[in-house]
């Protein structure tokens, strides 16, 4: 069973940089990519980026290349989801999320971590 | 770059009523689309990709169609753990689109 287990809530000042964690259970992260989808405080879901582990290749949406890092530990199968310097509109939580490719060879995001809620306030 | 818009979005129905929630992409998309469904304090779990095949587990009231820029997503006969948020997603081959959402409420 294909299970991702992520890091707990976090609470940080704008400014600060953050680190949180997505641990693949039972299988190896080198055959799953994996992506991170951000929600905002009662709004809707959000692609940010992926990785592929087996090679650390990354691919971000436009609207988060720049200011959020994805990388991952093959040996601790983790993936991570870091910020150098965050700000408020941070606030959210943010899933990682695996699956597998289709008939079609697209990748489709079927199983997601609970949830990491990141809260930067002053 | 392709938006996705659903419709409506809050949808109030009854237990047993068949609804129907819609998806439109900006531009054609052919079946590259997927519908989740997310609970309060909960990941999204998905329910349907490639527009019609229902992933591994759902149940059979729920359905999807369409194809281009127009999709449907259809619970025939809603049951009371079918209330959350619905949401469709656009996927290719490096990104991932998804709509506003659409929050189907008891009556």
């Amino acid at each position: 069973e294909v299970q991702l287990v992520q890091s707990g809530p976090d609470v940080k000042k704008p400014g600060e940089s953050l680190r949180i964690s997505c641990k693949g259970a039972g299988f190896s992260l080198t055959t799953y990519w994996i992506n991170w989808v951000r929600q905002m405080p009662g709004k809707g879901l959000e692609w940010m980026g992926r990785i592929d582990p087996s090679d650390s290749d990354t691919n971000y949406s436009p609207s988060f290349q720049g200011h959020v890092t994805i990388s991952a530990d093959r040996s601790l199968s983790t993936a991570y989801l870091q910020w150098s310097s965050l700000r408020a509109s941070d606030t959210a939580m943010y899933y990682c999320a695996t699956g597998y490719f289709d008939s079609s060879a697209y990748y489709l995001l079927a199983y997601w971590g609970q949830g990491t809620l990141v809260i930067v306030s002053s | 770059d392709i938006q996705m818009t659903q419709s409506p979005s809050t949808l109030s129905a009854f237990v047993g009523d068949r609804v129907t929630i819609t998806c439109r992409a900006s531009q054609s998309i052919s079946s590259w689309l997927a519908w989740y469904q997310q609970k309060p304090g909960k990941a999204p779990k998905l329910l349907i990709y490639k527009a019609s095949t229902l992933e591994t587990g759902v149940p059979s009231r729920f359905s999807g169609s369409g194809s281009g820029t127009e999709f449907t997503l259809t619970i025939s006969s809603l049951q009371p753990d079918d209330f959350a948020t619905y949401y469709c997603q656009h996927y290719n081959s490096h990104s991932y689109t998804f709509g506003q959402g659409t929050k189907l409420e008891i009556k």
